[in-house]
């Protein structure tokens, strides 16, 4: 079983819809989880970072975080032809605070 | 404030060479990790630096090295080129101490082996 477990997609939504982006992780340790955006050929941005269960809004995204279900997921809003992109969820190994695990990214692809 | 720089951007080489990777992080991070990311395998840590000192590293074997200066810019070695060496090494620098801050990458080094 992979770490942390992303659907490859690809995950496609009209513009101005909402795109569900979903994670599942193994290691009940993990503490810290990071949703990157990744174009294609391009490094990797941050675009949330969320540590307690719950909600945490920032624009047009949305992280939610349930520890008990071992779900991380992202929701973007009024999606844009511009959201189109690999997304990547990862988290702060349980036995080392200093190294990403990374899963293998959804990709999104926003339809005008 | 600048961000995570990376030189070269691109760089081709044989197998059996050797290569040295730079990365200046942003000012004031005084943590530098390294990943490489290839398509069959994503995204995988390689080895975190602060303070000079190496405080974790992934499962790769000894021909990937690195270190961190005092200016906290950081260089990683790969020695004995192989081809699945071949992709795209990150590198991202994170806030001073603490634990589980956010990591910002640079733009990487794309590495073609042949």
């Amino acid at each position: 079983q992979k770490e942390v477990e992303q659907n490859s997609g690809p995950l496609s939504v009209p513009e101005g819809a909402i795109a569900s982006l979903n994670c599942t992780y193994s290691d009940r340790g993990s503490q810290s989880f990071f949703w990157y955006r990744q174009y294609s050929g391009k490094s990797p941005e941050l675009i949330m970072s969320i540590y307690s269960n719950g909600d945490k809004e920032d624009g047009r995204f949305t992280a939610q975080l349930n520890k008990a279900s071992q779900y991380v997921s992202l929701l973007i809003r009024d999606s844009q032809p511009s959201d189109s992109a690999t997304y990547l969820c990862a988290l702060i190994s349980g036995d080392s605070s200093y190294k990403l695990i990374f899963g293998s990214g959804t990709r999104l692809l926003v339809r005008p | 404030k600048a961000g995570v720089t990376q030189t070269p951007r691109y760089l081709i080489k044989t197998r059996g060479q050797q290569v040295t990777l730079s990365c200046s992080p942003i000012s004031g991070h005084r943590s530098v990790s390294w990943y490489q990311q290839t398509p069959g395998q994503g995204l995988q840590f390689l080895f975190e630096y602060f303070s000079e000192t190496q405080r974790n590293k992934g499962n790769f074997p000894g021909r990937f090295s690195g270190r961190q200066f005092s200016n906290s810019r950081s260089e990683m070695n790969v020695s004995t080129l192989e081809l699945g060496d071949s992709a795209l090494y990150l590198c991202a620098s994170s806030l001073p101490s603490g634990v589980d801050d956010e990591q910002y990458f640079g733009p990487g080094t794309r590495l073609t082996v042949t």
